[in-house]
């Protein structure tokens, strides 16, 4: 079964130094591979996404992630963190099927000022 | 273009009750997903929709169900209500129902089961 771990609850960063929120993934078939974001009292909002290709993706609002195969991870990076990034990021995968997309528990980014 | 649109956004019952909640899909999406999401844990799937028939279902009781109508909008009844049903439940939309693309959430409907 597909699954995806995220080992941090919280990651704490300054404003202006890089962040890196982890991921971890368990997949049977290629990976399909998803970061949100959700803001306070929210839905969530596509940030990026890996099906094939560049192992580096680019997405929304200066993120990338980097996939990487033999690790089975697909960590989320930015190379300067602002004050508004601060929020709840959930990885997720999509199931071989392809009918559903599994969520990790989620990592809380506080950026400080 | 409007985005998903969920409701009621908040909305308060008492155990036994049930509960019907609402979920207009973008235009041109032909599939609806519902999530459960408790507070502090990530979305949890409920069901998924496309053309109007079942094609995915999360480990939730027969007490969850859902359909989708002819326009694409979709429904989700719990009945009986827990107090463990307490949660954000948000539906999202996206074009196919078997592809690669990312999902759409609506902003969701929190529901209190008093």
């Amino acid at each position: 079964a597909q699954s995806v771990a995220q080992p941090e609850d919280q990651v704490n960063v300054a404003e202006g130094n890089p962040l890196t929120v982890k991921c971890t993934y368990s997949v049977s078939g290629n990976p399909y591979l998803f970061w949100y974001v959700q803001y306070p009292n929210r839905g969530l909002q596509f940030l990026l996404k890996y099906i094939t290709g560049d192992n580096l993706v680019k997405g929304s609002y200066g993120f990338e992630a980097e996939f990487n195969k033999s690790q089975t991870s697909f960590h989320l990076k930015k190379p300067s963190a602002l004050v508004s990034d601060s929020a709840l990021y959930f990885c997720a995968v999509r199931d071989t099927g392809g009918f559903k997309t599994i969520f990790g528990a989620g990592t809380r980014l506080f950026v400080k000022a | 273009d409007a985005g998903v649109t969920q409701s009621p956004t908040h909305l308060i019952k008492t155990r036994g009750q049930h509960v019907t909640l609402r979920c207009s899909p973008i235009s041109g999406h032909k599939s609806v997903s519902w999530y459960q999401q408790v507070l502090g844990q990530g979305p949890q799937f409920i069901f998924q929709y496309y053309e109007k028939e079942e094609r995915g279902r999360g480990n939730f009781p027969d007490r969850f169900s859902a359909r989708q109508f002819p326009n694409y909008s979709s429904e989700l009844n719990v009945n009986a209500l827990l107090l463990g049903d307490s949660a954000l439940y948000l539906c999202a939309s996206s074009f196919g129902g078997l592809n690669t693309g990312e999902l759409f959430f609506g902003e969701g409907s929190r529901l209190t089961v008093l």
